[in-house]
């Protein structure tokens, strides 16, 4: 059962336009979400995060609007730039469940064209 | 370097062998992850450390999967009588803390022939 889905496995957006990506979960335990950044051969990059206390965090380019409700979450980049193509994956975790352990979607691979 | 480094980057082995990975964590984290990567997917959680300690292995997928980091620093993942089904990266995750960021290494890649 995959409790973290990232149902677009791609998207193409032109430099200096918004790039949204979206993220749906199930569990309801679910208090912490982050975005992760991965460029090929290389770990991922944290990006962004979000308590659920919160429904917005803005960090420069890049905002996480959370949606409890719809159990829906999205990253906005804005300008989004070439340097922004990569592999982005959000992530979750329930403090009660262990906090430690991120349940990570399938990634959508953004590509920004010139 | 500073960031976590994951030794070795890649490793080809033979179904049935006995394969070890190993993870140098970002000096002075205590906190230290495994995690699965395969192809098309995300990351999938593994095991969790904290210091010397397993504080969570619910990720393993079965008994022929151990990871032990007897110093409280570097870690090993040791994977028995492997299958081609364990085929994939395997990342490494480091934090100061169980409750601050995971810094991810570059991962080892499996490949089970």
């Amino acid at each position: 059962d995959q409790q973290v889905k990232q149902n677009s496995p791609s998207l193409s957006v032109q430099e200096g336009r918004i790039s949204i990506l979206n993220c749906d979960y199930t569990n309801s335990m679910f208090d912490y979400f982050l975005w992760y950044k991965k460029y090929p051969a290389e770990g991922p990059t944290f990006l962004i995060s979000i308590s659920s206390i919160k429904d917005k965090n803005e960090d420069g380019r890049f905002t996480v609007f959370l949606n409890k409700s719809a159990k829906h979450l999205s990253l906005h980049i804005v300008p989004s730039q070439p340097g922004d193509s990569a592999v982005y994956f959000c992530a979750a975790s329930a403090q009660i469940q262990g906090a430690q352990k991120l349940v990570f979607g399938q990634g959508t691979r953004l590509t920004i064209n010139p | 370097g500073a960031g976590v480094s994951q030794t070795p980057s890649n490793k080809v082995t033979e179904k049935g062998k006995y394969v070890e990975l190993r993870c140098d964590p970002i000096s002075g984290h205590t906190a230290l992850y495994w995690y699965r990567q395969s192809l098309g997917q995300g990351p999938e959680f593994l095991i969790y450390f904290q210091g010397t300690g397993a504080a969570d292995d619910s990720g393993l997928p079965n008994d022929r999967f151990f990871a032990v980091r007897p110093e409280g620093s570097v870690s090993t993942l040791k994977i028995q009588r492997t299958e081609r089904g364990d085929s994939a990266v395997y990342l490494c995750a480091s934090s100061f803390s169980p409750w601050d960021e995971q810094f991810f290494g570059p991962g080892t890649r499996l490949t089970v022939l």
